[in-house]
Order: structure tokens, then C-alpha cells, then sequence
């Protein structure tokens, strides 16, 4: 049972373009809600994180938004580039029972030239 | 700093075999965990330690042993390897549980 879950599994995008991927969550419990980015053959790498007490985060391209009362969070890439082409996971983690990560499924994303 | 160290980078293991995948990290973190990861199934909690001498059960702890005897090490055991072991494993660590998590490269783990 995946408390988190990611769509799409994977998504082309052109250069310049938007990317999206979305997560939907089930336990309302849930607080704090990260990024991770990662490239063929890496680990993951923390990209961007936001806690529900906002509805937006933006860092540079990057931007998570929040909808808490549909518990769903989403990533949105601007004019992206072909060097944002990786797997993209969702995560959440709550802080009143270890703060231990539950990963969605992954997007893996190719941004074509 | 080296961050997080892993190795091997690839194994193959007959089934029954065991083996311990090594972890390492330089960055005094007091969090290390083990996560395995399949397609479309993200990433799975294995073990943790917040701690040395202190380890808990993830999602996923079946099959899997763990100790934390120095801040820095925290190695994974495959007590009877099992094709359903067949996996990417990644180590993390961070300073504590609600952190950000810093991973290490992977193992491909390949149990035939």
C-alpha cells in the first residue's frame, strides 16, 4: 500500500517547456514534503521541500505546489532543460513519528532538445 | 569529505549466498538508513539507526540484518540471499531523522 503516490511514471517535455509530476498523499498526518532529484547511476540529491504551513515554494525553475485540503503537492519545472532529464521522487515524512521518508513511485523525465 | 561511500558498486549473488554491503559516511551524521529501490516502487525503508548501537525496522526489513557500532559505518546483511533481493540499494545519512538525507552512490544487487 503506497501512502504516497506519483504521476505520471514518466513524461517527455520539450526544451523550454513546463514540466509537471504530481503527488497525492493519504495520511493527513504527513508534514514536511521533499524533492529528490536523480541522475543515472547517483543516488538521489534533495532538489526543493516545503511543509503545508505554504501553499508554494519556488527556487529558481523549481516550484512545489501545495494543496492541503486535497492532500496533493506538485513539482512544476520552467523552461526546462535537457539537463533536468532524471528521475524525479516525491516524499513525505511525518514529524510526530520519526520523520521517516515515504517515497512515491518516481518520474523519470527526458526533456528533448 | 567523501559524503556517503558504498561498496561494491555491483553484485551478483546465487540464491542462499549472503553478503554485507558496506557504508560509510564523513560527515559525523547521527542518521544513517538503508533504503531499497525497484521500478515504480520508489524507495523503501530497510533499516535505521539514529544513533551507534541504537537500529530500528523500516518498511521492508525482512531478509536484512543491521548493526551501528561506530558513528560512521552502518553496513547492511543479506542473512540467505533471495531473487526477490534483486534490488538497487542506496545508504543515507543525515544529522538528524527530519533532515535532509544525503545518499550514497548504490549497490546493484543481482540474485540469480
Amino acid at each position: 500500500q503506497q501512502q504516497v503516490k506519483q504521476s505520471p511514471q514518466s513524461l517527455i517535455v520539450q526544451k523550454g517547456g513546463i514540466s509537471i509530476i504530481n503527488c497525492a498523499y493519504e495520511n493527513t498526518a504527513f508534514d514536511y514534503f521533499p524533492w529528490y532529484q536523480q541522475f543515472p547511476g547517483k543516488g538521489p540529491a534533495l532538489l526543493i521541500a516545503i511543509r503545508p504551513d505554504v501553499s508554494e515554494k519556488k527556487e529558481g525553475r523549481f516550484t512545489i505546489s501545495f494543496n492541503k485540503s486535497a492532500k496533493q503537492f506538485s513539482l512544476h519545472i520552467m523552461d526546462s532543460q535537457p539537463g533536468d532529464s532524471a528521475t524525479y521522487f516525491c516524499a513525505a515524512s511525518m514529524s510526530n513519528a520519526g520523520n521517516m521518508l515515504t517515497f512515491g513511485g518516481g518520474t523519470r523525465l527526458m526533456v528533448k532538445p | 569529505n567523501a559524503g556517503v561511500t558504498q561498496t561494491p558498486k555491483f553484485q551478483v549473488l546465487k540464491t542462499g549466498q549472503s553478503m554485507t554491503l558496506q557504508c560509510a559516511q564523513d560527515m559525523n551524521h547521527e542518521y544513517m538508513s538503508w533504503y531499497r529501490q525497484d521500478p515504480g516502487m520508489g524507495l523503501r525503508l530497510i533499516h535505521y539507526s539514529v544513533g551507534a548501537g541504537i537500529t530500528d525496522q523500516g518498511e521492508v526489513p525482512n531478509g536484512y540484518n543491521v548493526s551501528r557500532s561506530t558513528t560512521e559505518d552502518f553496513p547492511l546483511r543479506l542473512l540467505s540471499a533471495a531473487p526477490s533481493q534483486t534490488s538497487v540499494y542506496f545508504c543515507a545519512s543525515s544529522y538528524w531523522t527530519g533532515a535532509e538525507q544525503y545518499f550514497g552512490p548504490g549497490t546493484r544487487l543481482t540474485v540469480t
